[in-house]
């Protein structure tokens, strides 16, 4: 398997820009998480989703970042508009079970917002 | 207030040596205790993991120590290997009202010196 995959691998955008971020999660993986990793915050979750509906969003710091799953396949973590501060990497990551079991990492999305 | 404090935040070893990285958790729900490993540029990735019903976990040169009672966990590389020179997480996963949650420590910085 490919393992989880995530793209852009960098993005630089301009403070107000729209942000797509994009991840495939590992086939048969029902759970699928976004985090954020600053050096101020760690790795912070953002939400997840099971069986592409979203379980637990309490994370998304603000109304500017949305996420979807439109299918098993596939998920998008949109910021708009963007803002210097959400300058971070961003990880994809998928699992069998919840937060209970292995979690198997994507290679992350290095976004800079100037 | 759910936390994870993780100590130290950076550490040097002598090849051969032992690394010890030691975190605590509040939070009593929770009920699985991951430790990831990360390297620039790549996603973490598990390395070993341990549930609160037994005290120790050992994989090759890797174990985790588990105290229940004082709530905090473990740690232990041993024989420390230039190759393992990355930075490492600690994390507790356990359910509550909303679904779940996984709160990741703030890292540990590990250089191997050769």
């Amino acid at each position: 398997d490919a393992g989880v995959i995530q793209s852009p691998r960098h993005e630089v955008t301009e403070m107000g820009q729209e942000v797509t971020l994009r991840c495939k999660p590992i086939s048969g993986h029902d759970y699928l998480f976004w985090y954020r990793q600053t050096m101020m915050r760690g790795l912070e979750l953002l939400i997840y989703f099971n069986n592409n509906v979203p379980i637990d969003d309490s994370g998304m710091p603000e109304d500017r970042f949305s996420a979807k799953m439109p299918n098993a396949s596939f998920s998008t973590l949109k910021i708009q508009p963007s803002e210097p501060r959400d300058s971070a990497v961003y990880f994809c990551a998928s699992s069998t079970r919840d937060g209970t079991d292995t979690q198997y990492f994507g290679p992350g999305t290095r976004l800079t917002v100037l | 207030q759910q936390q994870v404090k993780q100590s130290p935040q950076s550490l040097i070893v002598q090849k051969g040596g032992i690394s010890i990285i030691n975190c605590a958790y509040e939070n009593t729900a929770f009920d699985y205790f991951p430790w990831y490993q990360q390297f620039p540029g790549k996603g973490p990735a598990l390395l070993i993991a341990i549930r609160p019903d037994v005290s120790e976990k050992k994989e090759g040169r890797f174990t985790i120590s588990f105290n229940k009672s004082a709530k905090q966990f473990s740690l232990h590389i041993m024989d420390s290997q230039p190759g393992d020179s990355a930075t490492y997480f600690c994390a507790a996963s356990g359910l509550y009202t909303g679904g779940f949650k996984t709160i990741f420590g703030a890292g540990t910085r590990l250089f191997v010196k050769a």
